[in-house]
């Protein structure tokens, strides 16, 4: 059974660039959710999707944003990047989102330079 | 306000030397209680979840206890492999912002010694 596969490993980016990231979660979850993790703050919840609907939002500015699609596919945006927003982003599916374990992804390692 | 505290920050311990990880919570209404291992570069791995007070759960080497109040991971006899950060995590009910959402802890970094 494939688990949640994450798209790119790895990014570098310029402040003040747009970053798009994939996030496919495993077959027949439909709930996805996506977290920063950082050495000084560990790991925080940004927002979680549920039949491309969001559920839940964490305390981030705008600038981040997603999106679920159709398949339960998830994307991440991050708009008008500053060098704070280096970090792991990490996208976890699970069936319901609500009781249920959350299988995690390898992560996407953002750097802003 | 829903938090989870994990102590030691650190721990180191030689071969087969057993001992516990502390994960204590605040929140109102403890829908779930989880714990995860992550290594190095990598993501989360999904270790236990666990419900309600007084409920165990065993993975080869671990064992996950719950109170109302605090959990422990149990490593007894571990072996270099176990080193890892270990992650507790908590869901909340939806009335307090917790709905669908995991709230961790920093971790505990386990060293394990031949």
């Amino acid at each position: 059974k494939a688990g949640v596969t994450q798209t790119p490993r790895y990014l570098i980016k310029t402040r003040g660039q747009q970053v798009t990231l994939s996030c496919s979660p495993i077959s027949g979850h439909r709930s996805v959710s996506w977290y920063q993790q950082t050495p000084g703050q560990g790991l925080q919840f940004l927002f979680e999707y549920f039949s491309e609907t969001q559920r839940n939002k964490g305390n981030f500015p705008g600038r981040f944003s997603g999106r679920q699609f159709s398949n339960s596919r998830s994307e991440m945006n991050v708009s008008t990047l500053e060098l704070g927003d280096s970090a792991l982003y990490l996208c976890a599916s699970s069936i319901t989102g609500t009781n249920t374990e959350a299988f995690f992804g390898q992560g996407t390692r953002l750097t802003v330079v | 306000e829903d938090q989870v505290t994990q102590s030691p920050e650190a721990l180191r311990l030689q071969e087969g030397e057993s001992s516990s990880l502390n994960c204590s919570y605040t929140v109102s209404g403890l829908r779930g209680l989880f714990w995860y291992r992550q290594d190095p570069g990598k993501g989360p791995e999904f270790l236990f979840t666990l419900y309600s007070a007084g409920e165990e759960k065993e993975k080869e080497r671990l064992k996950a206890t719950l109170t109302k109040k605090e959990s422990f991971l149990h490593i007894t006899a571990p072996k270099p492999e176990d080193s890892a950060t270990y992650l507790c995590a908590v869901q909340a009910p939806a009335f307090s912002g917790g709905y669908n959402k995991l709230i961790f802890g920093a971790g505990t970094r386990l060293a394990v010694h031949p």
